[in-house]
């Protein structure tokens, strides 16, 4: 099992260009969620899918973040107009619901996004 | 909104102490309570979860949940340097369900000086 997979792994953009993250949850896992982490705020929440359906987005920032999942075997997320403020790692996790608790999210490696 | 505040934020301890790594969190209605330990440039990785009050005890490794007091920890015996990493706490409404996000403290990071 090679876990769950991000790519790219490092990646540098001029403000105002776009960005496309990708991510392959374990095989298997039918819940898949974004964060990101950065020194000041952490690690936050962005979005959750289930089953391919978007299930929470509260997370987001509206106007220049989106996501999607397409089919069950991978995730991306995109933003637009990039912004030095949206510098951070984001990390995908992946987990196979258990309705009895044992919901372990899996992270993945992460992408590193710096805007200069 | 869930708040959830960790403490301390950081700390170094000598090989073979015991630690103590606190979490409070703000929603009463929280059902999940996990620890991530995170490796630095590495991904999180869970390391304990609880879901009721009490303790649950993973060879060197305590968490204790009170919910009334709305305050996790988590007490690791014997710290060894390889324990030396950021531990995040989360807290999740729900599991597998509509509000299964994990929301997370800010970390304390961890050094074990040998």
């Amino acid at each position: 099992n090679a876990g769950v997979i991000q790519t790219p792994r490092h990646k540098v953009t001029g403000k105002g260009q776009e960005a496309t993250l990708w991510c392959e949850p374990i095989s298997g896992h039918s819940a898949v969620f974004w964060y990101r982490q950065t020194i000041v705020q952490g690690l936050e929440f962005l979005t959750y899918f289930r089953n391919q359906a978007p299930i929470d987005d509260s997370g987001m920032p509206k106007e220049r973040f989106s996501a999607q999942m397409p089919n069950q075997s991978h995730s991306t997320l995109k933003i637009q107009s990039t912004q030095p403020q949206d510098s951070a790692v984001y990390l995908c996790a992946s987990s196979f619901p258990d309705w009895g608790g044992q919901d372990t999210q899996y992270f993945g490696p992460g992408t590193r996004l710096l805007v200069l | 909104q869930q708040n959830v505040q960790q403490s301390p934020e950081s700390l170094i301890v000598p090989e073979g102490a015991r630690t103590s790594l606190n979490c409070t969190f703000s929603d009463s209605a929280s059902q999940y309570f996990w620890w991530y330990r995170q490796h630095s440039g590495k991904a999180p990785k869970a390391l304990m979860s609880i879901f009721s009050n009490g303790e649950k005890e993973e060879g060197r490794f305590t968490i204790h949940l009170n919910k009334a007091s709305l305050h996790f920890s988590l007490h690791i015996r014997d710290s060894q340097p390889s324990d030396s990493a950021l531990y995040l706490c989360a807290v999740s409404m729900d599991s597998g369900g509509s509000n299964a996000k994990l929301t997370f403290g800010k970390g304390t990071k961890l050094s074990v000086k040998s």
